[in-house]
């Protein structure tokens, strides 16, 4: 089976850095990707990593670590527009099929 | 540049009646996948398919059908709805499987 875990919620305060830590557990593991969805909208692409390390995007980071099956987002400067979910997907080999976590959702305080 | 649009937006069905969600992208993108997104929870994959003629089921895939007989169109099928499929359907298209996927704005359905 596949299983994804992430903290269900995380307040943090503006201009301050969080982190989204995912775990997951899976057969045929390909990469790691992150999306960000706000209320009533569509989920939004914002990073993917398929070897280990730290993928840098403006004030996003995403970090994998293939050997502990351990992920995070990492957020910088935040900002209220930040104030969102983000899921966790684990895309696997054989048909390239994406599963999401349940997602974590981010509260940001002035 | 439309990107990926589902239609409708909005439906309401009763217990027992089969419609169709459509999706359609402009990308020319070979991978498409339904999910469904239920209150609090993250998207469930229903159907993929990987191109023209391809498809595969999901984690979630009984009462629905998918075909894909062109690049561009996906539709979603429900056989023969019941109130547990009230919920937010989310298609999504990518270029290659391990692209990023571009997701249409939803259709919000609702099963009485």
């Amino acid at each position: 089976g596949q299983s994804l875990e992430q903290p269900s919620e995380v307040t943090a305060v503006e201009g301050a850095i969080v982190q989204i830590n995912c775990t997951y557990q899976t057969s045929g593991f390909y990469g790691l990707s992150w999306y960000q969805q706000h209320d009533g909208g569509a989920p939004t692409f914002l990073s993917y990593n398929a070897l280990d390390g730290l993928e840098e995007t403006g004030r996003f980071s995403s970090f994998l670590s293939r050997s502990d099956s351990y992920g995070y987002l990492l957020l910088q400067e935040l900002q209220m527009k930040d104030s969102a979910s983000y899921f966790c997907a684990v895309l696997n080999t054989g048909g390239f099929k994406t599963i999401f976590g349940a997602g974590t959702r981010l509260f940001v305080k002035a | 540049n439309a990107g990926v649009t589902q239609t409708p937006k909005f439906q309401v069905l009763k217990t027992g009646q089969s419609m169709t969600l459509q999706c359609a992208q402009d990308m020319n993108h070979e991978y498409m996948s339904w999910y469904r997104q239920d209150p609090g929870m993250g998207l469930r994959l229903i159907h993929y398919s990987v191109g023209a003629g391809i498809t595969d089921q999901g984690e979630v895939p009984n009462g629905y059908n998918v075909s894909r007989s062109t690049t561009e169109d996906f539709p979603l099928r429900l056989l023969s709805a019941a109130p547990s499929q009230t919920s937010v359907y989310f298609c999504a298209s990518s270029y290659k499987g391990d692209q990023p996927q571009h997701f249409g704005d939803g259709t919000r359905l609702s099963i009485l």
